[in-house]
C-alpha cells in the first residue's frame, strides 16, 4: 500500500495562493490503476472532494472550485500538488491528499497523508 | 452532480449494539459506493467498497448492502473503538464529480 505525505505551509493570507505538495512512496505515482486526488475537510464539517490527476496530467476539478484550483504531478519526483488560488476564510480547513485506486468505476481512496490543516487569515 | 444524502447525521448507541446507516444517491450509481469510518485528529479509512466489499482488515462486524440509490452500512455488535464519523462516497463518477455523504456521528449513549 502506498504512503503519502504531504507538505506545505499551515497559514495563508487572504487573496494568496494556497500551495501543498504530497509525496508518495510505497510505490510508483505512474501506476496505471491509480489516480491522486485532494479532499479538504473545513472545521467540525464534512469530506469535499477537491480534485484527481492521472499520472499522465489529466486532471478532474471540483465545479465549485473548478476556476481557481491546479493539480499537477511530477513523476520524476513522485510527487503530486495542489495549488488554490484568491483564498478566503471559507477555505480554511484540513487538506488531505489520497490515492484514488480500483478499475472501472470500482475506486476508492485506499492510503491518505497525514493531513494539513491550512488558516486562512491575515 | 450527483448529491449523496445520509441518515441519520448522529446517533447514540451502547457497546454490543446493532447500528445501521443509510445513505441515499440522487441518482442510481449502481454499486459505486464507498464506506469510510473518520476518528477525531484522523484522516479517513476505507472500511467498504463497490457497497459491499469488505477492505482487507476490517472486522466482519462491518457490512455494506444495497444497489441503485439507497445503501446501508451495519455495525452488528458496536465495539468501543467504532465510536467514530462515518461518510459514504460515490465512485459513479470517477474519475471525477466524487461526492461525499455529509457524515453520520455515532456516539456513546
Amino acid at each position: 500500500q502506498m504512503q503519502l505525505h504531504q507538505s506545505g505551509p499551515g497559514l495563508v493570507k487572504p487573496s494568496e495562493t494556497l500551495s501543498l505538495t504530497c509525496t508518495v512512496s510505497g510505490g510508483s505515482i505512474s501506476t496505471t490503476s491509480y489516480y491522486w486526488g485532494w479532499i479538504r475537510q473545513p472545521p467540525g464539517k464534512g469530506l469535499e472532494w477537491i480534485g484527481n490527476i492521472y499520472y499522465r496530467g489529466t486532471t478532474y476539478y471540483n465545479p465549485s472550485l473548478n476556476s481557481r484550483v491546479t493539480i499537477s504531478v511530477d513523476t520524476s519526483k513522485n510527487q503530486f500538488s495542489l495549488k488554490l488560488s484568491s483564498v478566503t476564510a471559507a477555505d480554511t480547513a484540513v487538506y488531505y491528499c489520497a490515492s484514488l485506486s480500483g478499475y472501472y468505476y470500482v475506486y476508492h481512496f485506499d492510503s491518505w497523508g497525514q493531513g494539513t490543516l491550512v488558516t486562512v487569515s491575515s | 452532480d450527483i448529491q449523496m444524502t445520509q441518515s441519520p447525521s448522529s446517533l447514540s448507541a451502547s457497546v454490543g449494539d446493532r447500528v445501521k446507516i443509510t445513505c441515499r444517491a440522487s441518482l442510481s450509481i449502481s454499486s459505486y459506493l464507498n464506506w469510510y469510518q473518520q476518528k477525531p485528529g484522523k484522516a479517513p479509512k476505507v472500511l467498504i467498497y463497490a457497497a459491499s466489499s469488505l477492505q482487507s482488515g476490517v472486522p466482519s462486524r462491518f457490512s455494506g448492502s444495497g444497489s441503485g440509490t439507497d445503501f446501508t452500512l451495519t455495525i452488528s455488535s458496536l465495539q468501543p473503538e467504532d465510536f467514530a464519523t462515518y461518510y459514504c462516497q460515490q465512485s459513479h463518477s470517477t474519475p471525477g464529480g466524487l461526492t461525499f455523504g455529509g457524515g453520520t456521528k455515532v456516539e456513546m449513549k
